[in-house]
């Protein structure tokens, strides 16, 4: 299978940065997605990148070096409503099946 | 609207009961997946389907069963053989396989 490891929690205060981690162990099939989930509910999609470099959507932006398997998840402005789990996920074959990494619980403090 | 939608929100199960999940889109994709969140742990893959009447095990298939008779629908069985079965579980789809997939709103699986 596929390791995601990407780190447990970060806290910052409201109109920080935060930069969430990624790394995977390349397995030849392209493509690193990024999910938001808060608290209950179900993940909503944020980002695909399926090539390398940064890709800017808003206040988020998403970059991915595939040689290096890694990647990384940029907040920046924060706000409250952006505490909230954030998962990584890898295709392991041509199929596209996903390997979802644990998730990085975001705390954002007033 | 398109979108997913699974029911119940909530869902409870006796010792020794098979209980089905729904998951229902009319969002016109062909693939659909099941997965099951434990707390702090990432998805994991139940089941998934490419097309209609086919589906393919996932990571962590014992215990489930699913059917594939309709596009637009992807149910889930919880059989009695799951002996760990407390999960919030999740359907997605999407378009194709290798592209991006959408979550319903999830079922929270209880034991009684």
């Amino acid at each position: 299978g596929q390791n995601i490891d990407q780190p447990t929690e970060m806290t910052a205060t409201e109109g920080a940065i935060v930069q969430i981690n990624c790394t995977y162990q390349t397995s030849g099939f392209n493509g690193l997605f990024w999910y938001q989930q808060h608290a209950g509910e179900a993940p909503t999609f944020l980002s695909y990148n399926v090539l390398d470099g940064l890709e800017e959507k808003g206040r988020f932006s998403s970059f991915l070096s595939r040689s290096k398997g890694y990647s990384y998840l940029l907040l920046k402005e924060l706000q409250m409503k952006d505490s909230a789990s954030y998962l990584c996920a890898a295709p392991t074959d041509s199929w596209g099946k996903l390997q979802f990494g644990a998730g990085t619980q975001v705390v954002v403090t007033p | 609207d398109g979108g997913i939608t699974q029911s119940p929100k909530y869902l409870f199960r006796k010792e020794g009961q098979n209980v089905t999940l729904s998951c229902e889109q009319n969002l016109n994709h062909d693939a659909m997946y099941w997965y099951r969140q434990d707390p702090g742990q990432g998805l994991r893959l139940i089941y998934y389907s490419q097309i209609v009447n086919d589906f393919q095990k996932g990571d962590i298939a014992e215990g489930y069963s699913v059917s594939r008779e309709k596009k637009e629908s992807f149910p889930l069985t919880v059989t009695s053989a799951q002996k760990n079965p407390t999960a919030f579980y999740l359907c997605a789809s999407s378009r194709s396989t290798a592209e991006t997939q959408y979550f319903g709103p999830g079922t929270r699986l209880l034991v009684l």
